[in-house]
């Protein structure tokens, strides 16, 4: 079964500072993987997705992700946090099959201070 | 371009009282359709996906109800709302896979329902 954890509900880093959100996942064939941001209030708007071609993935806003298969991993990163970062980040990986649902890890929330 | 629509943003409704969420996507054909709630501290739960008209798939047995009368359609609906049908309820769609949008799901602003 696939599934996906990611670690820390909540993350607080300085503006300009590194972010680095961690995401593991767990699937019995090669995944799909994405990450998600949301807004207060608002519904989820793509960052950026791997569907197996490069293994560093950049996406909006100057967040890139690497697909890590030896460690199973996802982390989502960005060099220097800007406040309009501030936001729950979720990491989802898509199961197969005609649904192609998402499972989704419970996000991280990301607090940005000035 | 493809969009999403779903209505109303926010509704307060009394315990009991029936409910009606609608989503319509714009600009694809034969989407796959998705209803998701996100409840305080618990993450992303998928309530129900379609693959075609009629056809609906549930995910958890609930107090919920969904339809696809037409092609790009998608309600949630209730009889009876409980306090715990609370949260916030997002429509997504996927397209084809020979489409570069179909491996990805995208989502709608959302609808947040309080039962009081």
């Amino acid at each position: 079964a696939q599934s996906v954890t990611q670690l820390g509900s909540h993350v607080s880093v300085s503006e300009g500072a590194l972010v680095l959100l961690r995401c593991n996942y767990s699937s019995s064939v090669p995944p799909y993987l994405f990450w998600y941001v949301q807004y207060p209030n608002q519904g989820l708007q793509l960052l950026l997705k791997y569907t197996s071609a490069a293994t560093l993935v950049k996406g909006i806003n100057g967040f890139e992700a690497e697909f890590k298969k030896s460690e199973t991993s996802f982390h989502l990163t960005k060099p220097s946090a800007h406040m309009s970062d501030a936001a729950e980040y979720f990491c989802a990986v898509r199961l197969g099959g005609s649904q192609g649902n998402l499972i989704f890890g419970k996000g991280t929330k990301l607090s940005v201070k000035p | 371009s493809q969009t999403i629509h779903q209505w109303p943003a926010t509704l307060v409704q009394p315990v009991g009282s029936p409910l009606s969420l609608e989503c319509t996507v714009e600009g694809t054909s034969n989407p796959n359709l998705y209803w998701y709630r996100q409840a305080a501290g618990r993450g992303l739960q998928l309530l129900f996906y379609s693959v075609g008209i009629g056809q609906i798939s549930s995910e958890v047995p609930q107090n919920l109800s969904a339809s696809r009368p037409q092609d790009r359609q998608f309600i949630l609906s209730s009889k009876k709302l409980l306090l715990s049908d609370s949260g916030f309820y997002l429509c997504a769609w996927r397209g084809h896979r020979q489409y570069n949008s179909g491996n990805t799901i995208y989502f709608g602003e959302g609808s947040w329902l309080t039962v009081v």
